[in-house]
């Protein structure tokens, strides 16, 4: 079992939509949780990041942790088509010396239809 | 300045070549990473420096030589590359060593192999 799954997908919705975006895990250890997303040809670009289980909200974007289920989610509210690209979940474990592990999912290619 | 900033953007060489991949920061962020991701694939975690030294290398073979000549720059020797070595390759730093906060990515060097 890999540490971080994540469907590929590809997700394709319609203007507006709501998209819900997931990943599980598998390793206790990870401790913070982020999500990148990633247009075509670009770098990822870190959209948010969160320790707790719990939501946290930046504008349409709602990151949702569930340590005892080992889940966590990304809500986008009225997508739109600028947010068509690949999601990619993250997870950071404490390795020793200072230092973090980061592990990534395989990413979901989402496409918003206008 | 919030940017990992990297060149060239686009690259081609013959597997005969040796080229070098730059990377800089003003953050003053004190990790600094290098990833390779294959189309439709997560980033691989290739090398890792903090504070200037090498802390991890993820058995990378010896064709791809990093060295970070101060705390702002990261580069990436490449010698006698192989057609599969042909990928998106993406510099990234942080505050720590693995984050815990999360990255941030340069747009990238597209390297092709031929």
């Amino acid at each position: 079992q890999k540490e971080v799954e994540q469907d590929p997908g590809p997700l394709s919705v319609p203007e507006g939509a709501i998209v819900s975006l997931n990943c599980t895990y598998s390793n206790s250890a990870f401790q913070y949780f982020m999500w990148y997303r990633q247009y075509s040809r670009k770098g990822p670009e870190l959209l948010m990041y969160t320790y707790s289980s719990g939501n946290k909200e930046d504008g349409r974007f709602t990151a949702q942790v569930d340590k005892s289920s080992k889940y966590i989610s990304l809500f986008i509210r009225d997508s739109q088509p600028s947010d068509s690209a690949t999601y990619l979940c993250a997870m950071s474990a404490y390795s020793g010396a200072g230092s973090y592990q980061l592990t990534f999912g395989k990413g979901t290619k989402l496409s918003v239809i206008p | 300045d919030t940017e990992v900033t990297q060149t060239p953007k686009h690259l081609v060489m013959g597997m005969t070549n040796k080229k070098s991949l730059k990377c800089e920061q003003h953050m003053g962020h004190r990790a600094m990473y290098w990833y390779k991701q294959k189309a439709k694939k997560p980033p691989e975690l290739m090398f890792v420096y903090s504070y200037e030294k090498l802390s991890i290398n993820e058995s990378v073979p010896s064709r791809f030589s990093p060295e970070c000549p101060n705390s702002s720059l990261l580069n990436l020797h490449l010698h006698a590359l192989q057609p599969e070595d042909s990928a998106l390759y993406l510099c990234a730093s942080s505050q720590e060593a693995g984050g815990p906060y999360g990255y941030t990515f340069g747009s990238g060097t597209r390297l092709t192999v031929v």
